[in-house]
């Protein structure tokens, strides 16, 4: 299984300051068809995870562009350009080039 | 606009059996690749298993540890996913959730929480 790990697990932010997150896979996530499919997800208090990313910088449909990802191969970076009150909580990342789909153990955004 | 709503979350004994449902609609759900993940209380996500549409073969793929003991299965018909999951564990308690997409989980049901405890 390719293991996805996440860096760092617990990120203290101000706010309007940046964030940024790595996650480094065990093996390259380029796909036999040349796609790289790595996600972020971010998972509110409370709430069911949402996509905000996918193939490593397509922003989903609604996230705010102050949302970026990029990287490529084995190291990915989700980066939050100003960080804001609703962005606390847990970022995922996730690889589906590969079964089973991992995801990473989780970063914790919180506000200092 | 895209919903899933999963159903059938309860709490059984270990041993059990369940049969959860996710009702979608929103999108055309017969072309549509679904997957379920899960989540244990306070921890991270697992992937548990992915049906490819009808048009495309219908096949399954399952995490290894979880294959033999859950199913996932379809009807286009009603737009509706099923996991059947056979054989319960206490290390299956989770909220299972359904999410939609190929390559990632586009979207997400609010999810259905499954105890299994004697």
């Amino acid at each position: 299984d390719i293991v996805m790990t996440q860096t760092p697990l617990s990120s203290p932010v101000t706010l309007g300051q940046p964030a940024s997150i790595s996650c480094r896979s065990s093996q390259s996530l380029v796909h036999s068809d040349g796609n790289t499919y790595l996600s972020w997800l971010q998972q509110r208090p409370g709430q069911p995870p949402r996509l905000l990313i996918y193939e490593i910088s397509n922003r989903f449909s609604g996230v705010p562009d102050r949302f970026s990802g990029s990287g490529a191969g084995t190291d990915f970076t989700l980066k939050i350009s100003r960080v804001e009150v609703e962005d606390v909580g847990v970022y995922y990342c996730m690889q589906a080039t590969q079964f089973p789909y991992t995801f990473g153990q989780g970063t914790k955004l919180e506000i200092k | 606009e895209v919903q899933l709503v999963e159903s059938g979350g309860d709490l059984v004994k270990p041993g059990g059996s369940l049969r959860l449902s996710c009702a979608a609609s929103g999108f055309t759900f017969n072309n549509a690749w679904m997957n379920w993940v899960r989540q244990a209380p306070g921890k991270g996500l697992e992937w548990v298993g992915r049906i490819k549409s009808k048009t495309e073969g219908g096949t399954t793929d399952y995490a290894a540890p979880l294959k033999g003991r859950f199913t996932i299965s379809r009807d286009d018909s009603e737009n509706t996913l099923y996991l059947q999951m056979n054989s319960l564990e206490t290390e299956d308690t989770a909220v299972y959730y359904c999410t939609t997409g190929r390559g990632s989980c586009y979207y997400w049901g609010q999810g259905t929480l499954v105890t299994v405890s004697s």
